[in-house]
């Protein structure tokens, strides 16, 4: 069975820093590009970085460019996001998803991040 | 950047009968790079169509999807209860890729 875990969400200070997890399993994770999804309270998902399969190409909304930074470890089928110079509309439950030619057919359960002082 | 429109904003209907939901494009989505999702309070995204038309895996055969260039549908032949929920559209013809604002099918 595919699984995505995320962690590492929580409430952080405007200008403060987090990074998530996700943890993958029940699929061949080194095989796929894998993406961080957003969605704000009321609000439809809105696509945030991605990466290729083996870690060398990655790209940003423009939104998160320079600020967040995204990054994988196929030998522990993990996902990470570093997030920096956090902003009060980058609060949203953030989701790891596995991309499938430009779809998504596989999510995490998603991760809270607060962003208010 | 493409946007997506969905209509209706709400949906309100009883189990059995069917829900036609509709996604337009601000500009072509050629070759039907287009997919649906549903999403249940507290759950994330589930892919339901992709490719405007094909079934995702374990997906039953009462949703169908439909359309081309900048006009897409998603139909829900007889709505079960596990079937009252957000949908949301997404195109990946173009980056970044972009979702609609969403569609609530809700209960009459």
């Amino acid at each position: 069975e595919v699984q995505l875990v995320e962690s590492g969400g929580g409430l952080v200070q405007p200008g403060g820093s987090l990074r998530l997890s996700c943890a993958a399993s029940g699929f061949t994770f080194s095989s796929n590009w894998m993406h961080w999804v957003r969605q704000a309270p009321g609000e439809g998902p809105v696509w945030v970085s991605r990466i290729n399969s083996d870690g060398n190409t990655t790209r940003y909304a423009d939104s998160v460019k320079g600020r967040f930074t995204i990054s994988r470890d196929n030998a522990k089928n993990m996902l990470f996001l570093q997030m920096n110079s956090l902003r009060a509309e980058d609060t949203a439950v953030y989701y790891c998803a596995r991309g499938a030619g430009g779809y998504y057919n596989a999510w995490g359960q998603g991760t809270l991040v607060t962003v208010s002082s | 950047e493409i946007v997506l429109t969905q209509s209706p904003g709400t949906l309100s209907l009883s189990p059995g009968e069917r829900a036609t939901l509709s996604c337009r494009a601000s500009q072509s989505v050629s070759s039907g790079y287009l997919a649906w999702y549903h999403q249940k309070p507290g759950q994330a995204p589930r892919l339901l169509i992709y490719g405007a038309s094909s079934r995702a895996t374990g997906i039953p055969d009462r949703f169908s999807g439909s359309g081309s260039g900048t006009d897409f549908t998603l139909t829900i032949s007889r709505l079960e209860p596990e079937d009252f929920a957000m949908y949301y559209c997404q195109q990946y013809v173009t980056a970044p890729f972009t979702f609609g604002p969403g569609t609530k099918v809700d209960i009459k």
